[in-house]
């Protein structure tokens, strides 16, 4: 099983709303990734789990709060977010060694509104 | 500081004819170093990445890409081109430095394939 499943493919959501996207992957990864992406532009970081820990958050405003609960899972929970963070929301694994070849599931297409 | 340059936006070219996309990179150790491609409105796929060693690396879709280290080039390249190939082509370069673990991005250089 080579897959990262991200749900939901997307996702529509108030500017008061509370929701959260998931990730899960079954590869063994210890590395885990948050990414967001706009149209033509090369995804963004936002957030590394390194062995279930976060290791990077690249100044992430605070309405957008990761959790890692286990070493398959990933969560990326959203509340009282902009109608500019309406993205592609890429999550992503890779193994400790090998580089950083990360593994992409198909993203979460959210709008706020 | 480590950085990616994909020096074309953007590139048109006709069903059958070969491509090459050019990539250039900052940094100062061995690089890890890859291609991504995506289709609109879905995930990133690899097609190929270079670590160490044979430094023409082949990749899926009939991709291939030449590492060269006095260029600090990783261009990629195919022969003959498919309609399906048209997508947003990423260069990216690995970082791992201790917690320090991410890939570093080109912006991009879109493909449109003409039948």
């Amino acid at each position: 099983d080579t897959e990262v499943t991200q749900t939901p493919k997307h996702l529509v959501m108030g500017m008061t709303n509370k929701k959260s996207l998931k990730c899960e992957q079954h590869m063994g990864h210890r590395a885990m990734y948050w990414y967001k992406q706009k149209a033509k532009k090369p995804p963004e970081l936002m957030f590394v789990y390194s062995y279930e820990k976060l290791s990077i958050n690249e100044s992430v405003p605070s309405r957008f709060s990761p959790e890692c609960p286990n070493s398959s899972l990933l969560n990326l929970h959203l509340h009282a977010l902009q109608p500019e963070d309406s993205a592609l929301y890429l999550c992503a694994s890779s193994p400790m060694d090998r580089g950083l070849q990360a593994f992409f599931g198909q993203g979460t297409r959210l709008t706020v509104v | 500081a480590q950085s990616v340059t994909q020096p074309d936006i953007h590139i048109t070219v006709s069903e059958g004819a070969s491509l090459e996309l050019r990539c250039n990179y900052s940094y100062g150790a061995t690089p890890y170093l890859f291609w991504y491609v995506q289709s609109p409105g879905q995930g990133l796929q690899l097609l190929l990445k270079y670590f160490s060693g044979d430094t023409l690396v082949q990749g899926i879709k009939g991709f291939e890409a030449e590492f060269k280290r006095s260029q600090s080039s990783f261009n990629l390249r195919k022969p003959s081109v498919h309609w399906s190939d048209a997508a947003e082509y990423f260069c990216a370069v690995g970082l791992n430095a201790g917690n320090n673990r991410k890939l570093i991005w080109g912006l991009g250089t879109s493909l449109a394939v003409n039948p």
